[in-house]
């Protein structure tokens, strides 16, 4: 099975701008979780999506945002880029979600470094 | 404990050393607990997932237990290689179905 793929790999955009990642699952699994490191930081979660629908939320302002689509791939979208938005951005996927969740391990993808100027 | 916590933050050992360190966590609310393996210029790499109080789990040289009710995990390799450099990194899961990840233990094993 091909593995967790994000695009870009490496992007770098300017305070105010916005951007768009994206991230495709492994094939068969239906949950995409996001999380944000930055140095010193452990991974920070953002949010979930399952089937479409965002099901978990980190503590994150309303600038990030994102979305699935039914074919499970999602995209994460920050808008008016502030340059304490540089992190690697990694997506994970995982075959479900809710109470049988627990025992699913989650697969990463290679991340997207992001760079504010 | 509010969050979780890792301890060491860094590790340099020889290789061949046997080597451990801690995942502290809340215990409350708890529904399993992650450790991933992150290795340079390569993606986080699940190692164990564990959720029953007492479970061990092994994976050849490397072995890691869990404690619920008192909120930690060990992590243990045996006899470290130089392969076993990386970043090990812990996370809890809660029952709201959220992950909490760990800053991370950075191993590197001397040849």
């Amino acid at each position: 099975k091909a593995g967790v793929t994000q695009t870009p790999r490496y992007l770098i955009k300017t305070r105010g701008q916005q951007v768009t990642l994206s991230c495709s699952p492994i094939s068969g699994h239906r949950s995409v979780s996001w999380y944000q490191q930055t140095p010193g930081q452990g991974l920070q979660f953002l949010f979930e999506y399952f089937s479409e629908t965002q099901r978990n939320k980190g503590n994150f302002p309303g600038r990030f945002s994102g979305r699935q689509f039914s074919n499970s791939r999602s995209e994460m979208n920050v808008s008016t880029l502030e340059l304490g938005d540089s992190a690697l951005y990694l997506c994970a996927s995982s075959p479900r979600q809710g109470a049988s969740a627990r025992y699913n391990e989650q697969f990463f993808g290679p991340g997207t470094r992001l760079t504010v100027l | 404990i509010l969050n979780v916590e890792q301890s060491p933050q860094s590790l340099h050992v020889q290789e061949g050393d046997s080597t451990n360190f801690t995942c502290s966590f809340p215990s409350s609310n708890f529904y399993a607990l992650h450790w991933y393996r992150w290795e340079t210029a390569k993606s986080p790499e699940a190692l164990f997932v564990m959720t029953l109080n007492g479970d061990e789990k092994k994976k050849g040289r490397i072995s890691a237990t869990l404690n619920t009710k008192e909120g930690y995990s060990y992590l243990y390799i045996k006899g470290s290689q130089p392969e076993d450099s990386a970043t090990y990194l812990c996370a809890r899961l809660n029952t709201g179905n959220q992950f909490y990840f760990g800053t991370g233990t950075s191993l590197t094993v001397i040849p």
